[in-house]
């Protein structure tokens, strides 16, 4: 199976500034089944990009994500209180669909 | 406004059983891939099943096959996880969710505990 592997563990930032997250594959994945996702504690998972890049439906431009083959960044400009919590990138390429151990996003 | 709303957790021994539901709502799921995703107490996510919108086709993890069953109603716009022989490491939060690419849809989840 596809491993994912983030980075860092954890994030340590304040309000306003910008967040990069990320996300390399044990073997490439497709450079449109790369996705994801945020959680706060006590909450379900959220989609945020799909397609490595494509935003889903509410999700501001101030989030994005990139990349191809292995490697896969996701950008958040300006943090928002609301941003802390805990990202995961998931690929949905190659079953079985594998995730990350997540990045933690401490504001 | 699209909801999934699962039920059916709860504690249970070792070598038990549990079924697990999820109704959904403001989505006719009849032509989708539904999924059961699971997170372990303050561990990451971990998908354990998906079954295509006809039902006639499953997919398990490894983790759980042979133990659990997917299954679907359609005409209920409902997903079950039927989880038999159920092992202390089965312990977690079980969510269902659309798998449209990725998985676009959650519910807020069931909790399973296995203990003795």
């Amino acid at each position: 199976e596809i491993v994912l592997t983030q980075s860092p563990g954890t994030l340590s930032l304040s309000p306003g500034e910008g967040a990069t997250l990320f996300c390399r594959a044990s073997q490439s994945v497709g450079s449109d089944s790369l996705a994801w996702y945020h959680q706060k504690p006590g909450q379900a998972p959220r989609l945020l990009i799909s397609g490595a890049s494509n935003r889903a439906a509410g999700i501001p431009d101030r989030i994005s994500g990139s990349g191809s083959g292995t490697d896969f960044t996701l950008t958040i400009s300006r943090l928002e209180p609301e941003d802390f919590g805990v990202y995961y990138c998931q690929q949905f390429g190659t079953p079985p669909r594998t995730f990350g151990q997540g990045t933690n996003v401490e504001i | 406004q699209v909801q999934l709303v699962e039920s059916g957790g709860g504690l249970v021994k070792p070598g038990g059983s549990l079924r697990l539901s999820c109704s959904v709502s403001g989505l006719n799921i009849s032509t989708y891939y539904m999924s059961w995703i699971r997170q372990a107490p303050g561990k990451g996510l971990e998908w354990i099943s998906h079954i295509t919108g006809s039902g006639r086709t499953v997919f398990y993890a490894d983790s759980v096959k042979g133990r659990f069953t997917i299954s679907r109603d359609n005409a209920k716009n409902s997903l079950f996880l039927q989880m038999n022989s159920l092992k202390v490491e089965d312990t977690a939060k079980y969510y269902c969710a659309r798998l449209y690419g990725a998985f676009d849809f959650w519910g807020q989840g069931t909790l399973v505990a296995v203990s003795s």
